[in-house]
């Protein structure tokens, strides 16, 4: 079986500061990590993905997200937060060796500030 | 390469009635995966085909059903709508095989709204 928890339900940041979203998972088995965005009345768009092929994933849009086996975490960040980051964001696991089912957060939503 | 469709964007339908909803996965993708989205429960995972055959399923009564066709496109089916069936169905699609590469696709969703 496996669950992501997603710390915080809503994000506010500055324009031009620091964003960093929570993410923690339990996976049974090695997992695969994703990283989704949703903007208003649109499907999933796909950040990044962790494979095990590197801790550090780096991902569209500047974003990027560290998977630390021993925190059971897969923070996402982006140095300077820009307006159109404004959206919801979602941390997904899949247990399977496939990416047909994934197991969701309840997502994050981030708010930029001028 | 084009991405993944869904028809309608839009539905309204009245409880008791019965809705279809198509998703069109990528060229080439061979598994389509359907999701509820619901502001109270989130993301919910309902079925994923494969190869026109049904190889995950999650936790929803048997009203909701689906289907693959030999082409990949997928179709999702309610029967006897309720109020809380209200919702955005997402569609995905991936290529369905093991190993780094699959990755999920969404499409725009279909929202449906049961009166």
């Amino acid at each position: 079986a496996q669950s992501v928890t997603q710390l915080g339900s809503h994000v506010s940041v500055s324009e031009g500061a620091l964003v960093l979203l929570r993410c923690n998972y339990s996976s049974s088995v090695p997992p695969y990590l994703f990283w989704y965005v949703q903007y208003p009345n649109q499907g999933l768009q796909l950040l990044l993905k962790y494979t095990s092929a590197a801790t550090l994933v780096k991902g569209i849009n500047g974003f990027e997200a560290e998977f630390k086996k021993s925190e059971t975490s897969f923070h996402l960040t982006k140095p300077s937060a820009h307006m159109s980051d404004a959206a919801e964001y979602f941390c997904a696991v899949s247990g399977n060796t496939n990416a047909g089912k994934s197991t969701f957060g309840d997502g994050t939503t981030l708010t930029v500030k001028p | 390469k084009a991405g993944v469709t869904q028809t309608p964007r839009y539905l309204i339908k009245t409880r008791g009635q019965q809705v279809t909803l198509s998703c069109s996965p990528i060229s080439g993708h061979r598994s389509v995966s359907w999701y509820q989205q619901t502001p109270g429960q989130g993301l919910q995972f309902l079925f994923e085909y494969f190869s026109e055959t049904q190889r995950n399923k999650g936790n929803f009564p048997g009203r909701f059903s689906g289907r693959q066709f030999s082409n990949s496109r997928s179709e999702m089916n309610v029967s006897t709508l309720e109020l809380g069936d209200s919702a955005l169905y997402l569609c995905a699609s991936s290529t369905g095989t093991s190993g780094i590469t699959d990755t999920q696709y969404f499409g725009p969703g279909t929202r449906l709204t049961v009166l």
